[in-house]
Parts: structure tokens; C-alpha cells; sequence
């Protein structure tokens, strides 16, 4: 088992850039969750899949926010035109399907910075 | 809608003694409870969970929390302390037994020698 995985583990940009990120879960999990962090907080939920079906976005991801899991394993979040409020940790997560077994588990996370 | 308290910011405690951190919760439903830490520059490790059953919840590291339903809390407990317990403790909430966490703002636990 070798635990959730992003890439990468720090990226700094310009304002305005585009900024791809990946999430590899734990690789029998079949959901996937990413959370945002900000300095002094807790994570704050973004949109979660279940195989490659996205089930839910929150509010919080604007237009210029996009997430994909094409075939249900690996998992990409991209930021369009970044801004500088932008700044984050960017959280993923897995678990797996069942009452007694879904227990979210994170990976190191991707911190972004922009400039 | 479901909601997170932890009302301190941080909480300072000496090695050898015992820990607590505080969690209240607020939810429509039946609340699925967790506790997670998060050292410097990491993602957050699962500590320990409540989806039913007993009130009282053994974990990793030798931590343990209790569900009290009349309080809405899920407290954090650790009988003694270690300076490698100082980390940054979250409590989340869902009121399903799966999908997105609600979490609180979290508690810096400080253990001093």
C-alpha cells in the first residue's frame, strides 16, 4: 500500500497561468476527494468523484476550476488564469466504498503559490 | 447543513500529562465523527472514528475520543502526552456514512518537556 500521492508537492506561478495538479489514490478506492487549505484553517471541500463520476463541486470552485478522473483511478485539478487569493494547499483523498471502511485518507498535498 | 466547532486554538500541555482537545458538532442527521492530525508541511493523518456502537473510541498513537450525543461533542483524549504529540489536530463531521467532510479550523496541540 502505497498511499495517496500528489504531484507535484509545490508549485509557484505567475498570476494568470494555468496550473495542473494530480492525485494518485489508494489504488482499490474508488472515491476521490479534493479539499482546499488555507493558512489558519481547516480543509474546505471542492468536488469529489466516485470511479470517474463527478458527484458533487462546491461553491467554492469557480468557473476557472476544473477536476477530471477520466477512468476512475488518477485524478487532475486544474486552476485556469490563476489569482493570488488562489494560494493553497490543495488536499486529495481517497476511501473506499462501505459503511465500515470509508474513512478518507490524504494525501501530502500539493502547496501552490502565486505570484 | 453540518458544522464543526473546536473552540481552541491551541492548547498547551506538559509531557506525561493528559491531553484533550475539543470538538463540538452540529448535524441533521446521525453524525459521523473522525479525528485527524496534520504535522508541519503534511497531509492529515487519520486518528480514530465514530459511526456507532460504543461511545468510546480507541485510535492510533494511543489516542481515544468520546461521543456524547446530549453535548454534541467528540472530545480527543490522550492519557499522556509526548512531545511528538505537537501537531495540529482536526475534527470532522458528515452526516452520511460516506461523502465530503465538514471540518473545524483546527487546535495546535503544544507539548512542552
Amino acid at each position: 500500500d502505497t498511499g495517496v500521492s500528489q504531484d507535484p508537492r509545490h508549485k509557484i506561478t505567475k498570476r494568470g497561468q494555468n496550473v495542473t495538479f494530480r492525485c494518485d489514490p489508494i489504488s482499490e478506492h474508488n472515491r476521490l476527494y479534493w479539499y482546499r487549505q488555507t493558512l489558519g484553517q481547516g480543509p474546505e471541500f471542492l468536488t469529489y468523484f466516485q470511479n470517474e463520476a463527478q458527484l458533487e463541486k462546491s461553491r467554492l470552485l469557480s468557473d476557472r476550476f476544473s477536476a477530471e478522473r477520466p477512468k476512475g483511478s488518477f485524478s487532475t485539478l486544474e486552476i485556469q488564469r490563476t489569482e493570488q487569493g488562489d494560494s493553497a494547499m490543495y488536499l486529495c483523498a481517497s476511501s473506499e466504498q462501505g459503511v465500515s471502511t470509508d474513512t478518507q485518507y490524504f494525501g501530502p498535498g500539493t502547496r501552490l503559490t502565486v505570484l | 447543513a453540518q458544522s464543526v466547532a473546536q473552540p481552541e486554538d491551541q492548547v498547551n500541555v506538559a509531557e506525561g500529562n493528559p491531553l484533550t482537545v475539543k470538538c463540538t458538532y452540529s448535524v441533521s442527521g446521525n453524525p459521523y465523527l473522525f479525528w485527524y492530525v496534520q504535522y508541519p508541511n503534511r497531509g492529515l493523518q487519520f486518528l480514530l472514528k465514530y459511526i456507532t456502537g460504543d461511545n468510546l473510541v480507541k485510535g492510533s498513537y494511543g489516542f481515544e475520543a468520546e461521543f456524547n450525543k446530549s453535548q454534541t461533542s467528540f472530545h480527543l483524549k490522550k492519557p499522556s502526552a509526548l512531545v511528538s504529540d505537537s501537531a495540529l489536530y482536526f475534527c470532522a463531521v458528515r452526516d452520511s456514512s460516506w461523502g465530503k467532510f465538514q471540518f473545524g479550523a483546527g487546535t495546535q496541540v503544544v507539548v512542552t518537556p
